[in-house]
């Protein structure tokens, strides 16, 4: 069946930086999108980018620009998120997400990455 | 950046009322938009997608409807199992969710 498997929780120092995965299985890695997604203590959903793994051309929200870097593997089906420059704020879990090309509504998501950023 | 904005930002209702939520784009999206349903330990779940069409195995007592800036996402009949937030999301261009709309029971 469709999965998307993420890496394990994170703990971080600030100024730090993480890269979480996301493995894919189930379909034909490089005909769907995969986006980041996370989601603060308390707080609601926020999209941070994609990812189109047939070549690679990615997009991220204006927030994150500069912070974030979203890359693939396909000989692994993998995608990967790295977040730098690590604050407190960043403390969230994240998510992977898959769409279609174009249609960028989410049907599959991964179990969710904690993150926490501690001193 | 199109925002999308979500009200109310939560509600209680009792079992088998009529629930409506509704999302508002700053600029017109067609009908680039889904729901989502977001339980407490669990994954988001895709309930919409085109503003109107139901996903597989998604139960008819939801539906949705709108184009343009507005748009509604509607519980025919609040059932426990539906206490969750609700967010909606355009997906023309850059993805972007609303705040979410928490509902809970009476």
């Amino acid at each position: 069946q469709v999965q998307l498997v993420q890496s394990g929780a994170e703990v971080k120092k600030p100024g730090a930086s993480v890269k979480v995965s996301c493995e894919a299985s189930g379909y034909t890695f490089t005909n769907f999108y995969l986006h980041w997604v996370r989601q603060a203590p308390g707080q609601g959903l926020e999209w941070m980018g994609m990812i189109n793994p047939s070549d690679s051309n990615t997009r991220y929200a204006q927030k994150f620009q500069g912070r974030v870097t979203v890359t693939r593997d396909t000989s692994t089906s993998t995608v990967y998120m790295e977040l730098s420059s690590l604050r407190s704020d960043d403390t969230a879990v994240y998510y992977c997400a898959r769409s279609k090309p174009w249609y960028h509504y989410m049907d599959v998501w991964g179990k969710g990455t904690t993150v926490t950023v501690s001193s | 950046d199109i925002q999308m904005t979500q009200s109310p930002s939560s509600l209680s209702a009792s079992v088998g009322d009529r629930v409506t939520i509704t999302c508002r784009a700053s600029q017109g999206i067609i009908n680039y938009l889904a729901w989502y349903q977001h339980k407490p330990g669990k994954v988001p779940k895709l309930l919409i997608s085109g503003a109107s069409t139901l996903q597989s195995g998604v139960p008819s007592r939801f539906s949705g409807s709108g184009s343009g800036t507005d748009f509604t996402l509607t519980i025919s009949s609040l059932q426990p199992e539906d206490v969750a937030t609700y967010y909606c999301q355009k997906y023309n261009s850059a993805p972007r969710f609303g705040q979410g709309t928490k509902v809970e029971i009476k």
